[in-house]
């Protein structure tokens, strides 16, 4: 399965809301469906899993959503420390994919 | 808190292998598995498999079939990654990173990278 995420960059200012997209080749499992932010010189962190489940101390101005062939991570009230690189990411067996990345720049 | 510590830098030779560890903290072999995934210079993530550390059962992306073998020594808490026939493509950042559990599918806990070069 490929998944393909838009748009490549997204430049926003502080306070305002970001929609990032992933959309898959095929059906994906919502189960099986995550989201990671990466941040220069970090390690990926894992923000949601299983499409809209936030991960441990997530805060709830990011959230997740999608099924089928389309997801979508929001990040509400923008900060200076969202600037990163966003990765989605699904398993069908026998193999893990992410998508190529979108880059989230903060003005 | 699960943490995994990977090993230093490391430079190698085209044709060379190299061998990277991850060493687990905590009571967490018993129920997840590890996987390895790596990052050339300014691209994306890249899926190479998945090793259970208590079974040594593995699973390997088809891209590195044949050149990549993971291991564990559960002993010591530790995974090893060792990729072979080394070209300038394998320049990667690898990470391990764990799947917290059977059949969770994503990764909630990773290392903080090994970046290893090949160059002649």
């Amino acid at each position: 399965i490929v998944l393909t995420q838009s748009p490549g960059t997204l430049s926003l200012s502080p306070g305002e809301r970001a929609t990032l997209s992933c959309r898959a080749s095929q059906n994906v499992n919502s189960a099986s469906l995550a989201w990671y932010r990466q941040r220069p010189g970090q390690a990926p962190r894992l923000l949601i899993y299983g499409a809209s489940s936030r991960a441990t101390d997530i805060p709830d101005r990011i959230s997740g959503s999608g099924s089928g062939t389309d997801f979508t991570l929001t990040i509400n009230r923008l900060e200076p420390e969202d600037s990163a690189v966003y990765y989605c990411q699904q398993y069908k067996s026998p193999s893990h994919t992410f998508g190529q990345g979108t880059k989230l720049e903060i003005k | 808190q699960v943490q995994l510590v990977q090993s230093g830098a490391e430079v190698r030779k085209p044709g060379a292998s190299v061998k990277v560890s991850c060493r687990t903290s905590g009571r967490i072999f018993t129920y997840y598995t590890l996987h390895w995934i790596r990052q050339a210079p300014g691209q994306g993530l890249e899926w190479m498999g998945i090793i259970d550390p208590n079974s040594g059962g593995t699973g390997y992306a088809q891209k590195f079939q044949g050149r990549i073998t993971m291991t564990s020594d559960t002993s010591t808490g530790t995974v090893y990654m060792e990729l072979n026939s080394l070209t300038s493509e394998d320049t990667a950042v690898f990470y391990c990173a764990r799947e917290p559990g059977h059949l969770k599918f994503h990764f909630d806990s990773w290392g903080q990278g090994t970046l290893v070069t090949v160059s002649s």
